[in-house]
């Protein structure tokens, strides 16, 4: 039970694009994308902004969109403003009823 | 409305035991799985255990496998965790979640959390 690995930050100029990757194994990541993401405010609590890898819960901005390639999945957050400065959570789904998180990933918008 | 409220954290010592609950509401408790994640400081987060809705079996991290145990009471619509055998490594926010009807949606609803803190 890994984490899988995202990068620890990264950061970006409002309007600007991020990509967020999270990497894991065949036994974590496997054929299906069963990714989901999560903002987090430090003292908040997490909420979903991405799942089953590119869907968007109700009221998510489309400036949120997820991709998986191989056993990397990313989250890209387009027209980056304030607000999006966050850490970012992947997690997937592995088997009946187990999960895992990847290390998060602190974004900064300068 | 979905409402999820931990209870139940605080300071123990090492070796000790304490109970958190997580009292659910704006949904029909018995038809969702439910989970908990803890994040320890200056740390993410992890998964830590979940019930199922279909045939009620719990899942454990194996870094709490053997010293938490999950349950909960349907008639109170309240989700519990055990913990026992406490550990400084296990000092960290517990967040209970509900978890989607498909499970690799993942968790759509989260409380604010509850502190453990354990300490020698």
């Amino acid at each position: 039970q890994s984490a899988l690995t995202q990068p620890a930050s990264v950061s970006g100029s409002p309007g600007q694009s991020i990509t967020i990757s999270c990497t894991g194994t065949n036994n974590d990541m496997g054929t299906y994308n069963l990714v989901s993401w999560y903002q987090h405010y430090p003292g908040k609590a997490p909420k979903r902004v991405i799942y089953e890898g590119n869907k968007r819960p109700s009221g998510i901005s489309n400036r949120f969109s997820g991709s998986k390639s191989g056993n990397t999945a990313s989250l890209t957050i387009s027209g980056l403003q304030v607000e999006d400065e966050a850490d970012y959570y992947c997690c997937s789904y592995v088997s009946s009823g187990t999960w895992v998180f990847g290390g998060g990933t602190k974004l900064t918008v300068l | 409305e979905v409402q999820l409220l931990e209870s139940g954290g605080g300071l123990v010592q090492t070796g000790g035991s304490l109970r958190l609950s997580c009292a659910a509401s704006g949904f029909t408790f018995t038809n969702y799985a439910m989970t908990w994640v803890r994040q320890a400081p200056g740390k993410g987060l992890e998964w830590v255990s979940t019930l199922t809705n279909i045939d009620g079996s719990p899942h454990y991290a194996d870094s709490v496998k053997g010293r938490f145990t999950i349950s909960s009471d349907s008639s109170k619509n309240t989700l519990f965790l055990h913990m026992s055998n406490l550990r400084t490594e296990d000092t960290a926010v517990y967040y209970c979640a509900k978890t989607a009807m498909v499970y690799a949606r993942g968790f759509d609803y989260w409380g604010q959390g509850t502190r453990v803190t354990v300490s020698s």
